[in-house]
């Protein structure tokens, strides 16, 4: 059984980074084709793609986001964490991590990170 | 970055089919691996299609997809109550990221 758990604050500042971690069992992101993404979703609007790590540690980023996103993995924790730089209140938004091949065939609960002062 | 075009909504009464059109608007044309989503509130979402038609197992066939073009289409027959919910499709790109649309929000009347 595929399982993957969000984890973080729930809050931060504005200008704050932000530290995800995924925590996910019953694949190995040692496996060929297998990845994880992260999506994230505000309040009452649509979902956004952010990051993703593949199973070669190839990484890939939201055109729109890349300077603020870095996404990494630690295959013996079975651990995928995205740090995004300087916070905002637009980036107040449910974050998901996915199991990604051909689609998102996985997902967290997602987390709420809301961003104030 | 390319971006995906839906319906913000629509709606369809017990029994009755509905579809969802998803049209891509990458200007290098890239529209593959398309994959849809139901997310009920407060759930996260969950894959109903991938790869353009295939379902995961246990999404009954009441769920089926089309594709033409730039364009791919869900259809929901035999409409049930439960279906009510938000739908998204997705696409890989190019550039080997992905991109969602901006959701249809479906109302069983």
């Amino acid at each position: 059984q595929v399982t993957l758990r969000e984890s973080g604050p729930a809050l931060v500042k504005p200008t704050q980074t932000l530290t995800l971690t995924c925590t996910f069992s019953g694949f190995s992101l040692t496996t060929s084709g297998m990845c994880v993404s992260w999506i994230r979703q505000p309040p009452g609007k649509a979902l956004e793609w952010l990051a993703r790590v593949d199973w070669d540690d190839d990484k890939y980023y939201s055109t729109s986001l890349r300077t603020r996103l870095t996404i990494s993995k630690d295959t013996s924790k079975n651990q995928v964490v995205l740090t995004m730089t300087d916070m905002d209140p637009v980036d107040t938004a449910t974050y998901y991590c996915a199991r990604c091949s051909y689609g998102f065939d996985s997902w967290g609960q997602g987390t709420l990170v809301t961003v104030s002062s | 970055q390319s971006a995906l075009t839906q319906p913000a909504s629509v709606s369809g009464s017990p029994g009755q089919s509905i579809t969802i059109s998803c049209t891509g608007t990458s200007s290098d044309g890239y529209f593959k691996f398309v994959s849809w989503y139901q997310q009920h509130p407060g759930k996260a979402p969950k894959l109903l299609i991938y790869d353009v038609t295939k379902r995961p197992s246990g999404v009954p066939d009441r769920f089926s997809v089309s594709k033409s073009g730039n364009t791919a289409s869900l259809t929901i027959s035999g409409l049930q109550a439960e279906d009510e919910a938000d739908y998204y499709c997705s696409s890989y790109t190019s550039s080997s990221t992905w991109v969602f649309g901006g959701g249809t929000r479906l109302t069983v009347l």
